[in-house]
């Protein structure tokens, strides 16, 4: 079975500001997809960034990229220029590669609040 | 993008009474919907896979005579909590899969069981 551990419960950044989110997971699988999703507290969930485990490339999306360390088995996420609007918990989640599109693995989440 | 919707937001009923949640895909077919349940600061736990046409597909732990599930259509899933309890109070979230194999969320509904 495959399971994701977000170590921080919480973090605080300074708007402007970078800040990174941790996410390990463990799997036996080589081929994978990774995805952050973010929170907000209107509560709908919305995709951050995706990686595909076979892609050395880390995945970046405008002020979003990760850091992705396959064999660490390590996916952290870093938000840069940081903005009052990213204030949210976010959610670091695996799938398996031949399961696209089914099911999520969630880590439990870290609640980041950016300060003004 | 992709929309999905759920319907109500947010719902309070008696202990012993049924509740019904609806996941609606508003702008793309979805074969396939997802039934989650979060606690308060909590991740997401997988309930249900929702296949249209067919039963079900029942997480282990969950109880199926629990929460009834029907995906009727292409566009429409539906979650029935039966004698709702104190217990059952959490937030539900549906996702649906485009035929692309993407997943959309909506926007959850929050159920409190007095």
């Amino acid at each position: 079975a495959q399971t994701v551990t977000q170590s921080q419960p919480e973090m605080s950044v300074q708007e402007a500001e970078t800040v990174t989110l941790s996410c390990t997971y463990d799997t036996s699988e080589n081929n994978y997809y990774l995805f952050w999703y973010k929170q907000p507290p209107s509560r709908q969930m919305i995709l951050v960034i995706r990686q595909e485990a076979y892609k050395q490339q880390n995945a970046t999306e405008n002020r979003f990229s990760v850091n992705f360390q396959k064999a660490a088995k390590s996916f952290s996420l870093k938000i840069s220029d940081s903005q009052l609007g990213d204030t949210a918990m976010y959610f670091c989640a695996f799938m398996k590669h031949e399961e696209y599109g089914n099911k999520l693995v969630f880590g439990a989440g870290t609640i980041l609040r950016v300060k003004s | 993008g992709a929309v999905v919707s759920q319907h109500p937001s947010w719902v309070i009923c008696k202990s012993g009474t049924s509740v019904k949640i609806e996941c609606r895909s508003l702008d793309f077919q979805a074969t396939t919907m997802f039934w989650y349940r979060q606690f308060p600061k909590q991740s997401l736990m997988l309930m249900a896979t929702s296949n249209e046409g067919s039963k079900a597909t029942y997480e282990q732990g969950v109880e199926k005579d629990k929460f009834l599930i029907n995906h009727a259509s292409l566009t429409l899933s539906t979650l029935t909590v039966t004698s709702a309890h104190p217990e059952d109070s959490s937030f539900y979230i549906c996702s649906a899969r485009d035929r692309g194999g993407e997943l959309f969320f909506g926007e959850g509904s929050r159920l409190t069981v007095l």
